[in-house]
């Protein structure tokens, strides 16, 4: 069964771009989550999708937007781009939300910001 | 809220030796505690996680882990080390109350493994 893939793996852009990513689950997966690395602050979570809702959000602003489709694809947007944005994006799936259910990690989108 | 602590930026072990990397994490509501393994320029790889029953959990690659409930504690263990261990160790905790899916990750391990 074929892992969690995340398109792009880098990408490069300018301060106040926007940028998109996309993730597609493991097959049968419906819940994806993404994390943001950074030297800096570690893993930290973004946000949480199942069934096309997001469930859960962590701490960042609202330039950090996502969305889920019925195919259980997501893509996460980032507007108005800053240094700070720069980072390795992180997405995750597991079966269900919650409880014991494993996430199993995608390689990574890396951005880098100008 | 949950914390993580890894306690050790940097453990390092000679080829063949056991190894342990360190994990507490803050009580509240008894969370799950996992690992994961990341190689360079790659994601996180699942390790092993403590659901329920005994207190050491066998995962992938050799790696166990010992749960400790009165210390809150998941410590990463392994018999003997392999060169190839080498790579950066996450102890992560999910809350086990709320329902929430997302994962808190401890600040990371450097495991270095000499020949």
């Amino acid at each position: 069964k074929a892992g969690v893939t995340q398109t792009p793996r880098y990408l490069i852009k300018t301060r106040g771009q926007q940028v998109t990513l996309s993730c597609s689950p493991i097959s049968g997966h419906r819940s994806v989550s993404w994390y943001q690395q950074t030297p800096g602050q570690g893993l930290q979570f973004l946000f949480e999708y199942f069934s096309e809702t997001q469930r859960n959000k962590g701490n960042f602003p609202g330039r950090f937007s996502g969305r889920q489709f019925s195919n259980s694809r997501s893509e996460m947007n980032v507007s108005t781009l800053e240094l700070g944005d720069s980072a390795l994006y992180l997405c995750a799936s597991s079966l269900v939300p919650g409880g014991t259910d494993t996430q199993y990690f995608g390689p990574g989108t890396r951005l880098t910001v100008l | 809220a949950q914390s993580v602590a890894q306690p050790e930026d940097q453990v390092n072990v000679a080829e063949g030796n056991p190894l342990t990397v360190k994990c507490t994490y803050s009580v509240s509501g008894n969370p799950y505690p996992f690992w994961y393994v990341q190689y360079p320029n790659r994601g996180l790889q699942f390790l092993l996680k403590y659901i329920t029953g005994d207190n050491l959990v066998k995962g992938s690659y050799g790696f166990e882990a010992e749960f400790n409930k009165s210390q809150t504690s998941f410590h990463l263990k392994k018999p003997s080390a392999l060169v190839s261990d080498s790579a950066l160790y996450f102890c992560a905790v999910r809350d086990r109350e709320t329902g929430a899916n997302n994962l808190f990750f401890g600040t990371g391990t450097r495991l270095t493994v000499i020949p």
